[in-house]
């Protein structure tokens, strides 16, 4: 069982490059998510998706894409990286909201110079 | 909008007893959640509260108070390994999970 798969685990990068992050689930949640988390701020949400087609902004959207044409993908785009974005970023997915848990991946270390 | 307050660090002792207070608050609630990450590793899941009162399993607990936006996480009988950072997260309404800052747990010897 699978779970929930990032790649990549690590990547640098040049300032004004577009980089895209994959993530993929097995367990054909509902939802999925992606968060940053940098020191002094925790966690923060991206962007989430309730469905296949259907995403909706979180906290930071900015500099950022997604997409999601199958239930089981969720790929994240930097579309021109800046320095800023210089992070980890971890990929999660739940069944549905309330009270089900949400399962991170192992996460990403994105660095761009 | 949604606001957790959480201790930054906290230190204790090998075999002893800590609680990591949370505070939030949020416009509809759904739910809070406890998580713990190790340096380096992914965030797993710990607990969720939902109701007043306290959740136990195993070693770790905890605790809600709707009504004063308050929880804690008690840890017992702490043992190295339980040194990491702990997060609370909160889900209100139908919005996901908001995560506070997290706590840094150091066990000593």
């Amino acid at each position: 069982d699978a779970g929930i798969t990032q790649s990549p685990r690590y990547k640098i990068t040049e300032t004004g490059r577009q980089v895209t992050l994959m993530c993929h689930q097995t367990w054909s949640h509902s939802y999925m998510f992606w968060y940053r988390q940098d020191l002094g701020h925790g966690l923060r949400l991206i962007y989430y998706s309730a469905a296949a087609d259907i995403t909706d902004k979180g906290e930071v959207p900015d500099g950022y894409v997604v997409s999601r044409s199958k239930t089981e993908n969720f790929p994240l785009t930097l579309e021109s990286a800046t320095r800023s974005q210089t992070s980890v970023y971890f990929c999660a997915s739940s069944e549905q909201q309330g009270g089900n848990t949400i399962y991170f991946g192992e996460g990403s270390w994105l660095t761009v110079v | 909008g949604q606001n957790i307050d959480q201790p930054t660090e906290m230190t204790a002792t090998e075999g002893a007893i800590v609680q990591i207070n949370c505070t939030y608050q949020t416009s509809g609630f759904n739910g809070l959640f406890w998580y713990q990450q190790h340096a380096g590793e992914a965030p797993t899941f710990l607990s969720y509260n939902v109701l007043d009162g306290l959740e136990e399993k195993g070693r770790f607990s905890s605790f809600l108070s709707r009504s004063k936006g308050y929880s804690y996480l008690l840890l017992k009988e702490l043992q190295m390994k339980d040194s990491a950072s702990y997060l609370c997260a909160v889900r209100g309404g139908n919005t996901p999970l908001v995560f506070g800052k997290g706590t840094r747990l150091s066990v000593i010897a």
